[in-house]
């Protein structure tokens, strides 16, 4: 079973308008971390945010906020205001306890999502 | 200064052939990773070392073999090369994780895209 699953291969989204990226993902662990990475067509991988299990709060940066539900297993990315510079991929990532035992910070990557703005 | 360092960025070798790629992070992490992206934009996790010690050897052949010597450097050496073998390959670092929600951000380099024919 996958671990990490982005269901929107791809989307489109109206410069300015707002954008959900969904992320759903699979542990029995109760002590996870949850991040996005933005890969442009450039290639590199660019943290965007970052959601530890045991937030009360759903963690903002800037323009990203991460909506976060943990009885559902989701980890959304919401994307305000889009600009034309946020066209790339964008991939969740977990680190859960059974890796981290000895895996000094694995992540385990879903898929990705191509996100492309529209002028 | 770029945080996290690769080279080649570009390879372009023939099957059969052995070739390194090189990567050197000025973070001062304890940890270092190397992941395969392969064509279809999939990152997975090959190695990881804290602290010049291998931690993480995923399920990969044994033609691939990490080197680290010292904690700023991370090496890729593959042998044999295969079509297969054909990727973008990142290395990655970070502060070494203390505990699994910890905040630890990986940083990664620009890749390395190896074209094998």
């Amino acid at each position: 079973a996958q671990k990490i699953t982005q269901t929107q291969p791809g989307m489109f989204v109206q410069e300015k308008e707002a954008v959900t990226l969904d992320c759903t993902y699979d542990t029995s662990d109760p002590s996870y971390g949850l991040f996005w990475y933005k890969q442009p067509s450039s290639g590199e991988m660019i943290f965007l945010i970052y959601q530890g299990s045991y937030d009360q709060q759903n963690a903002t940066e800037g323009r990203y906020s991460l909506n976060f539900q943990k009885a559902r297993k989701s980890a959304n990315l919401v994307i305000s205001a889009s600009q034309l510079g946020d066209s790339a991929m964008y991939f969740c990532a977990m680190r859960e306890a059974r890796n981290y035992g000895g895996s000094q910070g694995n992540l385990i990557f879903g898929k990705g999502t191509k996100l492309s703005v529209k002028p | 200064d770029t945080a996290v360092s690769q080279t080649p960025k570009y390879l372009v070798t023939q099957m059969g052939n052995d070739k390194s790629i090189k990567c050197e992070q000025n973070l001062g992490h304890d940890t270092m990773y190397w992941y395969k992206q392969d064509s279809k934009k999939f990152l997975k996790i090959m190695f990881s070392y804290n602290n010049k010690e291998l931690i993480i050897n995923e399920t990969v052949p044994n033609r691939f073999s990490p080197k680290s010597p010292d904690k700023a450097h991370l090496n890729l050496h593959i042998n044999s090369l295969e079509l297969g073998d054909s990727a973008v390959y990142f290395c990655a670092s970070s502060q070494a994780v203390r505990a699994v929600t910890g905040a630890n951000v990986l940083t990664f380099g620009a890749g390395s895209r190896l074209t094998v024919l």
